[in-house]
C-alpha cells in the first residue's frame, strides 16, 4: 500500500540551485523520514522527523513537517550533481511499519 | 553501525521455478523484518511483515502462497519466490527493525535482490 504522493514526481535542476520535493500522507504518524536510493541500488537514510517536530537539519538538507496539513517537504541546498537520485518520504504509523511515498526523481545537471 | 545483509544480489531463474532471498542483520537482532518490492522507476510496495517465530503478516493483495516468508531466527528472514514468472521479476529489498531504547526502533535496509524471471 502507498502512504500519499510526492511532488514533483521528476525535478531537474542546475548543480548549485536548491531542490524542493514535497510528500503528502494520509494517515497519522509517530514519524516521517526521507531516503535516498541511487539507480538499481538501495536505501539511504536521510533523515527522520518525529510527529511533535515541525523542522530539521542535516548538512545540506532540511526537512519541515506540518501534521495538520498530513505533509512534508525536504530541502536540498546548493545541489550537487551526485545529488542525482531517486528521494523517497516513508511514514512509520501505529503498525511500526514503513510506508512509502511516490517518489522523486532528481537530476542535477552539472 | 547495524548493516543487513540480503544474498544474492542477483538471480536469474526460469519461470516455473523456486528463487529463494535471504535477509540477515549482521549484529543485532531483528524479531521483525519487512519485505518490499519495487518496479522500475516506481516507489516500494511493502509485500509482508516478517515476524520472528510466527506467521508473516501479508500486506492485501500479495499471494501469501506464492512469496513465503520464514523467519526461523532473530538474524535471518527468507523471502520465497514459488513459481516464478517474468511478472515477478522485480527489485526486492528487505528491512530489519533494531528495537532500541531511548529513541526507539530503527530500521535498517538490505542493499536488495534483483530478480529476473526468464
Amino acid at each position: 500500500s502507498q502512504q500519499g504522493e510526492e511532488d514533483p514526481q521528476a525535478l531537474s535542476i542546475q548543480e548549485g540551485e536548491n531542490a524542493t520535493m514535497n510528500c503528502s500522507y494520509k494517515t497519522s504518524i509517530n514519524n516521517l523520514q526521507w531516503y535516498r536510493q541511487n539507480s538499481g541500488r538501495g536505501l539511504v537514510h536521510l533523515i527522520l522527523i518525529r510527529s511533535n517536530e515541525r523542522e530539521k537539519h542535516s548538512g545540506r538538507l532540511r526537512v519541515t513537517l506540518d501534521t495538520s496539513k498530513k505533509s512534508s517537504s525536504l530541502l536540498i541546498t546548493a545541489s550537487r550533481a551526485a545529488d542525482t537520485a531517486s528521494y523517497f518520504c516513508a511514514t512509520l504509523g501505529g503498525a511500526q511499519k514503513l510506508v512509502f511515498g511516490q517518489g522523486t526523481r532528481l537530476t542535477i545537471n552539472p | 553501525g547495524a548493516v543487513v545483509s540480503q544474498h544474492p544480489s542477483r538471480v536469474i531463474c526460469k519461470s516455473g521455478t523456486s528463487v529463494k532471498i535471504e535477509c540477515r542483520s549482521l549484529d543485532f537482532q531483528a524479531t521483525t523484518m519487512f519485505w518490499y518490492r519495487q518496479f522500475p522507476k516506481q516507489s516500494l510496495m511493502l509485500m509482508a511483515t516478517s515476524n520472528e517465530g510466527s506467521k508473516a503478516t501479508y500486506e492485501q493483495g500479495v499471494e501469501k502462497d506464492k512469496f513465503l516468508i520464514n523467519h526461523a531466527s532473530l538474524t535471518l528472514s527468507t523471502l520465497t519466490v514459488t513459481s516464478a514468472h517474468p511478472e515477478d521479476s522485480s527489485f526486492y529489498i528487505c528491512s530489519a527493525r533494531r528495537q532500541g531504547s531511548g529513541s526507539g526502533n530503527t530500521i535498517y535496509f538490505g542493499e536488495g535482490s534483483w530478480l529476473t524471471v526468464v
